[in-house]
């Protein structure tokens, strides 16, 4: 089945080690999300790539990075995590199909990242 | 700009009684509308939407919602709860305006009593 898949389910960092997650797609939408929800709380956009255009939120720390070599892989770099990091990190895809149009939101079951 | 406010932070009902989350939106464009369920440090998965076809969505899992322009609501129902519907529900907001974003509320918990 097409899917979005994010690797791996749970993930342990040292504070200040950088951090790598994972997502990949088999659903060659052309778009693809990270989004940060904390404990509690709804999730929130950290920045998308549309093809290989990098659009970053406005609010979103210098300590997070993201690449997008190829259609189906996505990976969000953290550079030097701190306790506050520690959340729920979800990927998501859409196919955009010109200026308004976006359809077929999916979404990845999720990295647990904890800073310790 | 886009926002959702979720009127009930949490929600109780018991098993077999009916459900009702509250969704209401404010969007410069026309609007699609969705209602996301995540279970417990799962991720979002998808139960239904709205894209300006019929106001009245069937999701999946018997949920069923109902797009009011004028009142700007997108009220989630389900006729009779179950046990494995408690969970963190979300309404999401995705303005044409501003295509690639979902702008989420803050989630209302459901609890499902015996």
């Amino acid at each position: 089945d097409a899917m979005v898949i994010q690797n791996p389910r749970y993930q342990v960092t040292q504070f200040g080690k950088p951090v790598t997650l994972s997502c990949s797609q088999t659903l060659n939408h052309n778009v693809m999300y990270w989004y940060q929800q904390k404990s509690s709380q709804a999730p929130k956009l950290l920045f998308h790539y549309y093809d290989k255009d990098f659009n970053n939120e406005a609010d979103t720390p210098d300590n997070f990075q993201s690449r997008r070599p190829n259609t189906s892989f996505c990976f969000l770099d953290i550079r030097s995590p701190g306790l506050g990091d520690a959340a729920m990190y979800l990927c998501a895809t859409s196919r955009r199909t010109g200026a308004i149009a976006n359809y077929g939101y999916t979404f990845g079951s999720g990295t647990r990242l904890t800073v310790v | 700009a886009q926002s959702v406010t979720q009127l009930d932070s949490h929600v109780s009902v018991s098993e077999g009684t009916p459900v009702l989350l509250r969704c209401n939106y404010s969007s410069s464009y026309s609007p699609s509308l969705f209602w996301y369920v995540q279970h417990p440090n799962k991720g979002l998965q998808l139960l239904l939407k709205y894209t300006s076809a019929a106001t009245l969505v069937k999701g999946i899992n018997g949920f069923e919602a109902e797009f009011k322009k004028s009142e700007t609501s997108f009220h989630l129902t389900k006729p009779s709860a179950h046990m494995s519907d408690a969970a963190e529900y979300f309404c999401v907001v995705s303005d044409t305006g501003t295509a690639s974003k979902l702008t989420f509320g803050t989630g209302t918990r459901l609890q499902v009593t015996l």
